[in-house]
C-alpha cells in the first residue's frame, strides 16, 4: 500500500545536540514533500517543502531536509536543537496520482532534555 | 494575510447532536481542504474544494458528514448524529494553486461525550 512512514514515534535529544527525523514514502513518482510542526493543541506550521530542483532545502527555524530519490526519503535535520523545538513533527506527501490531498506520516514526537 | 481561520476552537457536544464548523481560508486562495486528526495520529484527508465545487471526498467522509463552500469563500463541515468516534481535531487548509501556499488553520477540537 502507498504510505508515508516516520519510523521514530518518539525521539529525545539534549538541547544543543543535532537532530535527524526520518521520513520514507512508498510512491513511484516523486511527489511533493513537506515537513510540518505541531505544538500541543495547535494547527500545523510548515517548516519546509520540496517540489523540484535542489534536493537540499532550507526551512524556517534553522531546519533543513534532504530529498534522496534512491531511498525515497526526505529526512529533516537541525544542527543544534533548542528547547522550543519540542513538538510533534509530521512528514507529508502530496500530488499522488494527481490528487490534491496531503498524506501524512504518523508523526514523531520530539522531547528536548535541558 | 490573516491566515486560515477556524471557528469554534473547541466544541463539546453530546452524542447524537449535530455540529457545524466553519473555515475561512486566506482570501485569495481558491482551494480549500478539510482534514481530521485523532490523538497520536497524523491528519487524514476528508475533502477538497476548488472554488465552490467539491472535487475530492475521502471514504472517511461518511453519510453523516457533509461539507459545503457555497460561494467559493468560507466552508462549513457538518457532522450529524455525532458519535464518540468523531472526537478529533478538524483541520482546514487552503492553497492558491496546487500545493503552493498550502496553509493550515489552528483547527477545531471536537469532543463528543
Amino acid at each position: 500500500a502507498q504510505s508515508v512512514t516516520q519510523p521514530d514515534i518518539h525521539i529525545t535529544v539534549s538541547e544543543g545536540a543535532s537532530l535527524e527525523l526520518r521520513c520514507n514514502y512508498s510512491y513511484g513518482a516523486t511527489p511533493y514533500l513537506f515537513w510540518y510542526v505541531q505544538s500541543p493543541g495547535q494547527g500545523l506550521q510548515l517548516l519546509l517543502k520540496y517540489f523540484s530542483g535542489d534536493t537540499l532545502v532550507q526551512g524556517i527555524k534553522g531546519f533543513e531536509a534532504e530529498f534522496k530519490r534512491s531511498q525515497s526519503s526526505f529526512n529533516l535535520r537541525k544542527p543544534s536543537v533548542h528547547w522550543s523545538d519540542a513538538a510533534e513533527y509530521f512528514c507529508a506527501v502530496g500530488g499522488i496520482q494527481g490528487a490534491q490531498k496531503l498524506v501524512f506520516g504518523q508523526g514523531t514526537r520530539l522531547t528536548i532534555n535541558p | 494575510d490573516t491566515g486560515v481561520s477556524q471557528n469554534p476552537r473547541h466544541k463539546i457536544t453530546k452524542r447524537g447532536q449535530n455540529v457545524t464548523f466553519r473555515c475561512d481560508p486566506i482570501s485569495e486562495h481558491n482551494r480549500l481542504y478539510w482534514y481530521r486528526q485523532t490523538l497520536g495520529q497524523g491528519p487524514e484527508f476528508l475533502t477538497y474544494f476548488q472554488n465552490e465545487a467539491q472535487l475530492e471526498k475521502s471514504r472517511l467522509l461518511s453519510d453523516r458528514f457533509s461539507a459545503e463552500r457555497p460561494k467559493g469563500s468560507f466552508s462549513t463541515l457538518e457532522i450529524q448524529r455525532t458519535e464518540q468516534g468523531d472526537s478529533a481535531m478538524y483541520l482546514c487548509a487552503s492553497s492558491l494553486r496546487g500545493f503552493y501556499g498550502y496553509t493550515f488553520g489552528s483547527g477545531t477540537r471536537l469532543t463528543v461525550v
